[in-house]
């Protein structure tokens, strides 16, 4: 199956400087990276997300890198805010398959601590 | 908005136990999902189903059943708890599209303490 790695598993920043957080996956056949923000004690949301048909997508403040050949994705945050501070997961899964298509293998998140 | 409710925030059970953990989502989701989540390993998940009284294991099923009689409710048991179940457990939804993912909603999350 899926095996999705994660680093670093935390990251302190200034506020106004860039964050990055790296994954890789193993699966050379997942189609589809999210990512995920959970807030200090609330539920995981939807922040960004990529298809393997592009190579980068970007959304404001964020922005995210797909290398295929490599099979890794990253998430840049620029000018971190200190409501950037989170647990960030990265995931990824392959589209198109009933059933399997939904089912997202997570890494291991990163604790992202914005200092002010 | 769509809301994905979980039956309790804080639950504390006794090894050996038979645990309940119920879902509800309230907007038409085929698909509903049980994770556990644990500090440095992610989210992992447990059970998911996609259509009523379907269910499809996850990557760490072992020790959980789980029930789908019902679209909007999804219920994740253990059988016999364990102290290695104590944990935080997610439940999310997502519509079903077979071409693309959709975006998971996610519970508050039950923390579980099996003493």
């Amino acid at each position: 199956g899926e095996n999705v790695e994660q680093h670093p598993s935390t990251l302190s920043v200034q506020e106004g400087d860039s964050a990055v957080i790296k994954c890789t996956y193993s699966d050379s056949a997942s189609n589809y990276f999210p990512w995920y923000k959970q807030e200090l004690g609330k539920r995981p949301q939807l922040i960004i997300d990529i298809r393997s048909n592009v190579g980068e997508k970007k959304d404001q403040r964020i922005a995210v890198t797909l290398n295929k050949t490599a099979k890794h994705f990253s998430l840049h945050i620029t000018e971190t805010q200190p409501e950037d501070s989170a647990v960030y997961f990265c995931a990824a899964s392959l589209e198109g398959i009933k059933a399997a298509g939904n089912k997202l293998t997570f890494g291991g998140g990163t604790r992202v601590l914005v200092k002010p | 908005d769509v809301k994905v409710t979980q039956s309790s925030r804080y639950l504390v059970k006794r090894t050996g136990e038979k645990v309940f953990l119920e879902c509800v989502q309230d907007m038409d989701h085929e698909n509903m999902f049980w994770y556990r989540q644990d500090p440095g390993l992610g989210l992992r998940l447990i059970y998911f189903s996609y259509d009523v009284k379907m269910k499809e294991k996850g990557d760490i099923p072992e020790g959980y059943s789980v029930s789908r009689e019902k679209k909007e409710r999804f219920s994740l048991i253990l059988e016999s708890a364990s102290t290695n179940q104590t944990s935080m457990y997610l439940c999310a939804s997502s519509q079903d599209r077979e071409e693309s993912n959709e975006k998971l909603f996610f519970g508050s999350g039950t923390q579980l303490s099996v003493l």
